[in-house]
């Protein structure tokens, strides 16, 4: 079955800090690659995409994604942590046959001043 | 500026009570969507709609129903035999290659 697996419920690090949340999943092609965040009581906001090309993809906020072909990965990264990035972030998969986005559980960052 | 906007904020409802949830979009997209979030569990898909006047059940359709008379819009209504409504709801559209834009979601609280 398809499945997106964010095996870090919480995650905390320190002001200043470098990140790195995991997305893993399971589909038989390379898929659409999503990072959103999502700040209490708020939508979803797009951080970064992937759809083909550089495996290295840049987005906002100073957030980075690699996609890892090999390890059925796509890793969010940023160099250091502001107090601001403290949310809920979700990585989803889409397929171009399929009109749906699977959701990872989601990771809540915490942020230690 | 373009964008999706869900109404109302806050709702909530009573024992037996149908309650309908708005969504608007002025992207121009074809497809929309509704998720349910629940605490520790993600995004859940309730229904979705491809185009005008046709829609599709998603994971979690019963106790739910839709509509797409218009592009614009894609509401909501969360009737009596949803058991355990309670819930964070997004709505959400899609652009291209699955690339979806969020709502700023409806929390409602049944009393």
């Amino acid at each position: 079955a398809q499945s997106v697996t964010q095996p870090d419920i919480h995650i905390t690090v320190s002001e200043g800090a470098s990140l790195e949340l995991r997305c893993n999943y399971s589909y038989g092609a390379t898929p659409y690659l999503f990072w959103y965040v999502q700040s209490p009581g708020q939508g979803l906001q797009l951080l970064l995409k992937y759809f083909s090309g550089d495996t290295l993809v840049q987005g906002i906020k100073g957030f980075e994604a690699e996609f890892k072909r090999s390890q059925s990965s796509f890793n969010l990264r940023k160099p250091s942590v502001h107090w601001s990035d403290a949310a809920e972030y979700f990585c989803a998969v889409g397929l171009d046959s399929s009109y749906k986005l699977i959701f990872g559980s989601g990771t809540r960052l915490l942020v230690r001043p | 500026d373009g964008g999706i906007t869900q109404s109302p904020k806050y709702l909530f409802r009573k024992e037996g009570q149908n309650v309908t949830l708005s969504c608007e979009q002025n992207l121009n997209h074809d497809a929309m969507y509704w998720y349910r979030q629940d605490p520790g569990q993600g995004l859940r898909l309730i229904y979705y709609s491809q185009i005008v006047n046709d829609f599709q059940k998603g994971d979690i359709a019963e106790g739910y129903s839709v509509s797409r008379e218009k592009k614009e819009s894609f509401p909501l209504t969360v009737t009596s035999a949803q058991k355990n409504p309670t819930a964070f709801y997004l709505c959400a559209s899609r652009r291209t290659l699955n690339e979806q834009f969020f709502g700023p979601g409806t929390r409602l609280t049944v009393l």
